[in-house]
């Protein structure tokens, strides 16, 4: 079974800090790499997206990738209430044609 | 311009309707998903179309049947659903097969 594993949380950070986002996967086929936000109630929002290992940076938020560890990270910095949500982490494979997802990781942006 | 529309966005019905779910993109993507989402679950795959032919079906149970009328129109119709299909269902379209951008979704109660 190929996986996409995060922390369900919730990750509670003070308004204004840095949240860091963690995601593991276990199929090194895994060729592409994606971060959605959903709100309660809503559907999911794409937000950062990344292939290559390093780093890839928009505006306040920073997707890593490590595929030598499997490993995808999402840091958001200036962290807002706003940012309270659900994040999605999934990987695409392309022997398979599609996203897996992992369980989602809550986050809470505290006053 | 990212947008995928869905209608409508609540759907009620009995176990005994028909009914049909409506998704449309205008991006020229040529990659279409059906997606479920259980509360705190992440979206499950359905079905993927692809350059306007199903190719993926995930095993779902004959009584949701997908339909892509052209490249920008997917349908999901319903007929004899359990309550247990209650959810929210999610279109999505990508461009190439990675990137996938999701539409607002329908929130179905099934009774």
């Amino acid at each position: 079974q190929k996986e996409v594993e995060q922390n369900s949380g919730p990750l509670s950070v003070p308004e204004g800090a840095i949240a860091s986002l963690n995601c593991t996967y276990s199929d090194r086929g895994s060729q592409s790499f994606f971060w959605y936000r959903q709100y309660s109630g809503k559907s999911p929002e794409l937000i950062m997206f990344i292939y290559s290992n390093g780093d890839k940076e928009d505006g306040r938020f920073t997707a890593q990738l490590n595929k030598a560890s499997q490993y995808v990270s999402l840091l958001i910095r200036d962290s807002q209430p706003s940012d309270s949500a659900t994040y999605l982490c999934a990987a695409f494979t392309g022997t398979a044609s599609k996203l897996t997802f992992g369980t989602g990781t809550r986050l809470q942006v505290t006053l | 311009d990212t947008e995928v529309t869905q209608t409508p966005k609540h759907l009620v019905m009995g176990m005994t309707n028909k009914k049909s779910l409506k998704c449309e993109q205008h991006m020229g993507h040529r990659a279409m998903y059906w997606y479920k989402q259980k509360a705190k679950k992440p979206p499950e795959l359905m079905f993927v179309y692809s350059y306007e032919k199903l190719s993926i079906n995930e095993s779902v149970p004959s009584r949701f049947s997908p339909e892509c009328p052209n490249s920008s129109l997917l349908n999901l119709h319903l007929h004899a659903l359990q309550p247990e299909d209650s959810a929210l269902y999610l279109c999505a379209s990508s461009p190439i097969g990675d990137t996938q951008y999701f539409g607002p979704g329908t929130r179905l109660t099934v009774l």
